[in-house]
Formats: C-alpha cells, structure tokens, sequence
C-alpha cells in the first residue's frame, strides 16, 4: 500500500539555525513530490516539486531549498532559518492515477 | 490553466443548520476536483473528489459536493451541521501534475 512518511512532527528551532524536513514515500515508483507551506491563517502554498530524482522546481523564491537524491526521498533544507519560515509543512504525491493524492502528516515548524 | 477560488474566508453556522462553503474554479477543460478538510493541529482528509464521472458526489461525515459546469461551482455542503465539523476546509484543484489548493474557508460551529 502506498504511505508516505515525514519527520520530525514538531520542530522549534532558532533563528539561524539549519533545517532539514525529510519527506519518504513506499508503494509507489517515480512519484511527482510536492512541498507545501502553510503560515499561520493563510492557505496551502506550493513551495516546490519534483518529477523524478535532482529535478527541482522551485515556485517562489524564498530561504529554503529542496533536494531530490532518491526516488522515494524528497528534503527541504535552509541553511538559515529566518521567523518567516515558521509554519506547518506538508509532502505530499500524485500517483498516476487521476485523482490520488497522499498527503503526510506534516511538519510543524516554529522558528523563535 | 486551472485555478480555485474559495469565497469566504469563515463561515459561522449554528449546529444542525445546513453548510455551505463555495468554490469556483476556472479551467479550459474538464478539471479534477477535491475537498479536503484539516481539522486543528492535523493534516489533512481527504472529504470527496469529482474526476468526470456523477456531478453528484457524496464524501465522508454526510459531505456533499456538485459539479456544476456553466456556473463553475463545486460547492461544499451538508444537511445538518454538528460541532466536530468546524475545521479549515480546502476546495483543490489539479492542474499541470500540480496540486493547486484555494485560499481555504474556516467553518465555525454555533451551539
């Protein structure tokens, strides 16, 4: 069955302190993967995704990176986190068939 | 290219009383659409989706949404509201691989 798994749950980190979000996903192969960003009282933002391994695409520009280094890994990296990055971060995929998406259980980061 | 607008940032019901929370879309073709509620401090559920087959279509906990094509809409709604239904709802749209979700409604449950 397909999964997907993020980690950690919570995070409070520092202003200035490195991030790594990892973001796994089982059952499935060459999966589309998705970066989203939720601020506190704004909507879901798509922040990048990836087609397959080393693509990126970064939809607005900002303190944070995506890397893709195996099919079923997708991290998003800061080398500096800044307050603004502060918010609640989902992974999430398309399989092939229209209509399904999975979602992870997301990512809370409070940058102080 | 695709797009969703969700009309109302909240929207407060009483309990029992009927919900609905709008969602246009604009697209040149037939979309893939979903509604998917966060209720807080969770991710997110998936409520119903409609991918060209019944307009009609029915989703968990008595969710209800219809596609309709000339008005553009799929609008959430549900008979009788109860208060585990106050949560943050999001009207999504698939367009180019993208997952492209609206702004989200907050839906408020009166006693």
């Amino acid at each position: 069955s397909q999964t997907i798994h993020q980690w950690p749950a919570t995070l409070v980190q520092p202003v200035g302190s490195p991030l790594s979000l990892e973001c796994t996903v089982e059952g499935t192969s060459n999966p589309n993967l998705y970066w989203y960003r939720q601020a506190a009282g704004r909507g879901l933002q798509l922040l990048f995704y990836s087609v397959g391994i080393g693509q990126i695409s970064s939809e607005v520009p900002q303190n944070l990176s995506a890397s893709r280094p195996q099919d079923r890994q997708f991290i998003l990296s800061s080398k500096k986190l800044l307050l603004s990055d502060s918010g609640f971060y989902l992974c999430a995929w398309i399989s092939g068939r229209v209509g399904e998406q999975f979602f992870g259980p997301g990512t809370r980061l409070t940058v102080l | 290219a695709q797009s969703v607008t969700q009309l109302d940032s909240h929207v407060s019901v009483s309990e029992g009383t009927p919900v609905l929370l709008r969602c246009n879309y604009s697209s040149s073709y037939s979309p893939s659409l979903f509604w998917y509620v966060q209720h807080p401090n969770k991710g997110l559920q998936l409520l119903l989706k409609y991918t060209s087959a019944a307009t009609l279509v029915k989703g968990i906990n008595g969710f209800e949404a219809e596609f309709k094509k000339i008005e553009t809409s799929f609008h959430l709604t549900k008979p009788s509201a109860h208060m585990s239904d106050a949560a943050e709802y999001f009207c999504v749209v698939i367009r180019d691989d993208k997952i492209i979700f609206g702004k989200g409604t907050r839906l408020h449950i009166l006693p």
